[in-house]
């Protein structure tokens, strides 16, 4: 069963607005951490901000936010004031603890960001 | 001063032959991954080991061998190379695997591999 989920492929914001990009995910291990990676162009996976799933407030990196929504099971990260240099593909992601195998990561299929002059 | 580096940026082999990647952190970290990203831009793990310890070893050929000598060099050896290998492969590290905010991955800059 896929372990997280990113709905939308490719997403366009204008330049200096914000926007939502929606990770949802499925676990039943009660501790458990999410992730968000940039990949721009050059290639790169930049790391862009955690929430752990014990936390209690809604994670903050400068720009970046990320709504967690725990009943819901989503983790979307918030852009704000986009900037040109934020075109990139984004990836949720997740560590859980298996009693079987121990600590798994999964990683979204991405969303491909294009910021609009 | 890079933290996560791999060498070669590309590799370019005929089908085949035998390859090896390196890598190498130099963060402190106890946690070192090697993730194949295919053409998609799919992202999968392949191995994790902590402290040269082999703790996540997903189901790849075994074709792919990883080997670490320690606990800062995590290096990915590839036998009898397909077409199929063609990829990006990664490598990370994470201060470890107790849960919370130390198991964020760092990633190296990533190796073209392609198959031909």
């Amino acid at each position: 069963a896929q372990k997280i989920t990113q709905t939308q492929p490719g997403m366009f914001v204008q330049e200096k607005e914000a926007v939502t990009l929606d990770c949802t995910y499925d676990t039943s291990d009660p501790s458990y951490g999410l992730f968000w990676y940039k990949q721009p162009s050059s290639g790169e996976m930049i790391f862009l901000i955690y929430q752990g799933s014990y936390d209690q407030q809604n994670a903050t990196e400068g720009r970046y936010s990320l709504n967690f929504q725990k009943a819901r099971k989503s983790a979307n990260l918030v852009i704000s004031a986009s900037q040109l240099g934020d075109s990139a593909m984004y990836f949720c992601a997740m560590r859980a603890y298996l009693s079987n195998t121990g600590n798994q990561f999964y990683f979204g299929t991405g969303t491909s960001l294009t910021v609009i002059p | 001063d890079t933290a996560v580096s791999q060498t070669p940026k590309y590799l370019v082999t005929q089908m085949g032959n035998d390859k090896s990647i390196k890598c190498e952190q130099n963060l402190g970290h106890d946690t070192m991954y090697w993730y194949k990203q295919d053409s998609k831009k799919f992202l999968k793990i392949m191995f994790s080991y902590n402290n040269k310890e082999l703790i996540i070893n997903e189901t790849v050929p075994n074709r792919f061998s990883p080997k670490s000598p320690d606990k800062a060099h995590l290096n990915l050896h590839i036998n009898s190379l397909e077409l199929g290998d063609s990829a990006v492969y990664f490598c990370a590290s994470s201060q470890d695997t107790s849960g919370g905010k130390t198991d964020t991955q760092y990633f190296g800059p990533g190796t073209r591999l392609t198959v031909l």
